[in-house]
């Protein structure tokens, strides 16, 4: 089975840039997704297509995906934005999820 | 507005069966791929199955293969989970989770619903 692997955690101090990052084998070749959870709250869709910005999304919310590696990166991080984050990646008609990381706003 | 609502959650022995449902409304029902993703307390996402908008296509993971089963009806705009072997261990939330396809290799999903809790315990 295909494996994704997160940072448990990342802390940033407000108006800092977070980057939060998701390795698996030769995931550079597949599509990376990433997905916000707030505590007590449904997780919501920041970026699809390694790239793209659902509407709605902040554009401080960006991702790339190159090699092993895909990359949520949050430019002039709020408080706001202090939750759980996921990354996500379609291998052999299966989904598979990383293990989330909480981002700490601090 | 683009929505899903699950229901069908609650309390059940270990051994025992639930059917979980979720409305969708808003969009076609018929032209999305649909997901059960559920959330163990404490824990992270776990995928559990996808069905397509046919229905042709279904996909499980290994940990609910042979028990659970996923069905749609398209002219009811509803999703269904029949969970059947229950275990201590598939305890969580569950998530219906509308599909989409960017491309050849890329699926993600686009629109949750608030979940419905399953708890099986003796």
């Amino acid at each position: 089975s295909y494996d994704l692997t997160q940072p448990p955690s990342v802390s940033v101090s407000p108006g800092q840039t977070a980057t939060i990052t998701c390795s698996g084998d030769k995931l550079g070749d597949k599509y990376a997704s990433w997905y916000q959870q707030r505590p007590g709250h449904s997780p919501v869709l920041v970026i699809s297509q390694n790239t793209k910005r659902p509407s709605g999304i902040p554009e401080r919310f960006s991702g790339s995906n190159s090699g092993n590696t895909a990359t949520l990166t949050i430019s002039g991080t709020q408080a706001m934005d202090e939750a759980d984050y996921y990354c996500q990646a379609w291998d052999s008609s299966t989904v598979v999820f990383g293990g989330g990381t909480t981002l700490t706003v601090l | 507005e683009v929505q899903m609502v699950e229901s069908g959650g609650g309390l059940v022995k270990p051994g025992g069966s639930l059917r979980l449902s979720c409305a969708a409304s808003g969009f076609t029902f018929s032209s999305y791929s649909m997901d059960w993703v559920r959330q163990a307390p404490g824990r992270g996402l776990e995928w559990v199955s996808s069905i397509s908008g046919s229905s042709r296509y279904i996909n499980y993971a290994d940990s609910v293969k042979g028990r659970f089963t996923i069905s749609r009806d398209n002219a009811k705009n509803s999703l269904y989970l029949q969970m059947n072997s229950l275990r201590a261990e598939d305890t969580a939330v569950y998530y219906c989770a509308r599909g989409g396809f960017g491309g050849i290799g890329d699926y993600y999903m686009d629109v949750w619903g608030k979940g419905t809790t399953v708890t099986v315990s003796s």
